[in-house]
C-alpha cells in the first residue's frame, strides 16, 4: 500500500530558527511528493512538489524539501522561521496505481513558531 | 476573487436530517476532488469529477452523493446524517484529472456538525 507518515504531531521552533518537519514515504517505484500547508480556518495550499531530478526542491514562502530515496524521506525544511510559518504542515504522495491524481495525505504535523 | 469556494462555511444539523454543500472554481480547471477531514486533522480523499463524469469513488456511505453540474460545480448532497458525519468537508481543483505535475487547489472547507 501507498502511504506517507509524518511521524511528529507538533513541532515547536523559535522564530529566527531552523526548522524540519519530516515526512516519509512507503511507495513502489519514485514517488510523487508534495507538501501543503493549512492555516488556521482555511483550504490547503500547495507548497511544493517532488516530481523527478534535483532532490532538492524549493518552494513557497522560502521552504524547501529534500527528496532521499535510501531514507524514503521528503523532510520539509526552512532556514529561519517566522511565527506566520505557524500552521497545519501536510505531506502527501500520489497514489501511481491510479491513473487519476488521487492523493494520500499524512496525518498532519502542527508547526509552533514562538517569538 | 476567490479561486475554490464553498457554500456554506459553516452547517450545523439535526441526525436524520438532508443537506447540501456547494463548490466553484472559477480557474477553468477540468477535475474537482471532496476531501473529508475529520476531527484529527486526518484528510481523506472521497469522490473526483473529471468534467462532469466521476472518476474516484472511494469507499464512502452511499448516503453520500457527488453531483457535477458542469465541469466548474461539485455539489455533496448528504442524506440521513450521522453523528459521525461531522468533519471539515474540503473540494479541491486541479488542471486535469492526471497531470502528475497538477498539484490540488482546495477551497476554504465547510464545518458539518450534526448533533
Amino acid at each position: 500500500a501507498q502511504s506517507v507518515a509524518q511521524p511528529e504531531d507538533q513541532v515547536n521552533v523559535a522564530e529566527g530558527n531552523p526548522l524540519t518537519v519530516k515526512c516519509t514515504y512507503s511507495v513502489s517505484g519514485n514517488p510523487y511528493l508534495f507538501w501543503y500547508v493549512q492555516y488556521p480556518n482555511r483550504g490547503l495550499q500547495f507548497l511544493l512538489k517532488y516530481i523527478t531530478g534535483d532532490n532538492l526542491v524549493k518552494g513557497s514562502y522560502g521552504f524547501e524539501a529534500e527528496f532521499n530515496k535510501s531514507q524514503t524521506s521528503f523532510h520539509l525544511k526552512k532556514p529561519s522561521a517566522l511565527v506566520s510559518d505557524s500552521a497545519l504542515y501536510f505531506c502527501a504522495v500520489r497514489d501511481k496505481m491510479s491513473n487519476f491524481n488521487k492523493f494520500y495525505f499524512g496525518s498532519g504535523t502542527k508547526l509552533n513558531v514562538k517569538p | 476573487d476567490t479561486a475554490v469556494s464553498q457554500t456554506p462555511k459553516y452547517l450545523v444539523t439535526q441526525m436524520g436530517n438532508d443537506k447540501s454543500i456547494k463548490c466553484e472554481q472559477n480557474l477553468g480547471h477540468d477535475t474537482m476532488y471532496w476531501y473529508k477531514q475529520d476531527s484529527k486533522k486526518f484528510l481523506k480523499i472521497m469522490f473526483s469529477y473529471n468534467n462532469k463524469e466521476l472518476i474516484i469513488n472511494e469507499t464512502v456511505p452511499n448516503r453520500f452523493s457527488p453531483k457535477s453540474p458542469d465541469k466548474a460545480h461539485l455539489n455533496l448532497h448528504i442524506n440521513s446524517l450521522e453523528l459521525g458525519d461531522s468533519a471539515v468537508y474540503f473540494c479541491a481543483s486541479s488542471p486535469s484529472p492526471s497531470g502528475v505535475y497538477n498539484e490540488q487547489f482546495f477551497g476554504p472547507g465547510t464545518r458539518l456538525t450534526v448533533l
